[in-house]
């Protein structure tokens, strides 16, 4: 039972324009959720979180939506850079879940110059 | 401030042989979690660690457990090792938010 869904496996978009990554879940009761960025051979690197109590968050070239009502968020990355090409994780936290994180099954970017 | 580290970064095991996988926090951090990432499964949780104590855990048969000490390091073993086992284990740490920060892994391999 896949909770947290990444549906494009693999996206490709020029640099400088804007990436768009997609997740959606199924369990209302998550309560926060979170987008990390995975280069091969290395762990996942915290990228940026967002609240269920909010519907945007901002840091510098990322921001995340999310659409409670439909059960979906997604990450914005303007402009894309080369360096962004990586494998990219959304994950959840359901409530009172502490530190246990559901994650998605990851999408790959691929910035082309 | 370094960040997560984690002992070995390569494993080789043979089947039915037990492993023992090492994950130092970040320091300060007193929760230590534990995943398993495969090319089927994905990254699935395996336990949480706070204060010494397992305050989560996943769906994983018995033969997965862990424990931390009171410096917050944590390990998790594996007895009876199947093929299957055969994964990147990954540490990750975190202070008092959601924010995990994750480690290198453990890249085991069962043959």
């Amino acid at each position: 039972d896949q909770q947290v869904k990444q549906n494009s496996p693999s996206l490709s978009v020029q640099e400088g324009r804007i990436s768009i990554l997609n997740c959606d879940y199924t369990n209302s009761m998550f309560d926060y959720f979170l987008w990390y960025k995975k280069y091969p051979a290395e762990g996942p690197t915290f990228l940026i979180s967002i609240s269920s109590i909010k519907d945007k968050n901002e840091d510098g070239r990322f921001t995340v939506f999310l659409n409670k009502s439909a059960k979906h968020l997604s990450l914005h990355i303007v402009p894309s850079q080369p360096g962004d090409s990586a494998v990219y994780f959304c994950a959840a936290i359901p409530i009172q879940g502490a530190q246990k994180l559901v994650f998605g099954q990851g999408t790959r970017l691929t910035i082309n110059p | 401030k370094a960040g997560v580290t984690q002992t070995p970064r390569y494993l080789i095991k043979t089947r039915g042989q037990q492993v023992t996988l090492s994950c130092s926090p970040i320091s300060g951090h007193r929760s230590v979690s534990w995943y398993q990432q495969t090319p089927g499964q994905g990254l699935q949780f395996l336990f949480e660690y706070f204060s010494e104590t397992q305050r989560n855990k996943g769906n994983f048969p018995g033969r997965f457990s862990g424990r931390q000490f009171s410096n917050s390091r944590s390990e998790m073993n594996v007895s009876t090792l199947e093929l299957g086992d055969s994964a990147l284990y990954l540490c990750a740490s975190s202070l008092y938010s959601y924010e995990q920060y994750f480690g290198p892994g453990t890249r085991l391999t069962v043959t």
